[in-house]
């Protein structure tokens, strides 16, 4: 299977705190998306970035790319109870469809 | 235009019956995909069509799938002879050409399917 991992797959914190989620893939992409979904829900894109990207920025998103290592993570800073969700990441190898990973599941305790 | 809308949000449905989803995307995107979600997992992909042309399908659809998108517009993923273990949230996502796949998809919210 060419569907990408992630780390860990479930993470329990505080509200305030930072959250941060990594994502390993296995073959050549031309970018990498993440995604949240809420219970029962369908997925809502977060943020991408492209393969010759190192860091990006969104809001309280910040997301890193290392191709070298096949690897991304996610940071979420001062959580809040409503990021409480599933993430996922997937990856393009191309033009084509967009593989995803298997998901972390947050919990954001108020 | 309100997003992408899939119908109905739920089915229930015995083994052996046939079943029929619609996906209606956003109106200017190209590209329609059909993924299957089972819990606790990540989606995984089925197959996708850009306009009215179906350019791959996975493995994953048998010949009990059939899906089609007679005039580029929506899109109707149909299961023939239903089992247990087609059981999963079916989801539809739509996006501009994949030049343009810069932008991430756009999914509706889903499909339920439970085969009793």
């Amino acid at each position: 299977s060419q569907q990408g991992e992630e780390d860990p797959q479930a993470l329990s914190i505080q509200e305030g705190e930072n959250a941060t989620m990594n994502c390993s893939y296995k073959t050549s992409i031309n970018n990498l998306q993440w995604y949240r979904q809420n219970s029962g829900r369908g997925l809502v894109h977060l943020i991408l970035i492209r393969s010759n990207e190192r860091e990006k920025h969104s809001g309280r998103l910040r997301v890193t790319l290392d191709t070298s290592k096949k690897s991304s993570s996610l940071l979420i800073t001062a959580s809040r109870a409503a990021d409480t969700a599933s993430y996922f990441c997937a990856h393009s190898g191309g033009y084509q469809k967009v593989t995803f990973g298997t998901g972390t599941k947050l919990q954001v305790i108020p | 235009d309100t997003g992408v809308s899939q119908n109905p949000r739920h089915k229930i449905t015995k083994r052996g019956q046939n079943v029929t989803f619609r996906c209606d995307p956003i109106s200017e995107h190209n590209r329609l995909y059909w993924y299957r979600q089972t819990l606790g997992q990540g989606p995984e992909f089925l197959t996708y069509f850009q306009n009215e042309a179906q350019l791959e399908k996975s493995r994953l659809l048998s010949d009990r799938f059939s899906a089609e998108r007679p005039k580029g517009s929506f899109s109707t993923l149909e299961i023939q002879r239903t089992e247990q273990g087609d059981s999963a949230m079916y989801l539809c996502a739509s996006s501009l050409d994949g030049r343009q796949l810069n932008y991430g998809y756009t999914f509706g919210s889903g499909t339920r399917l439970t085969v009793v």
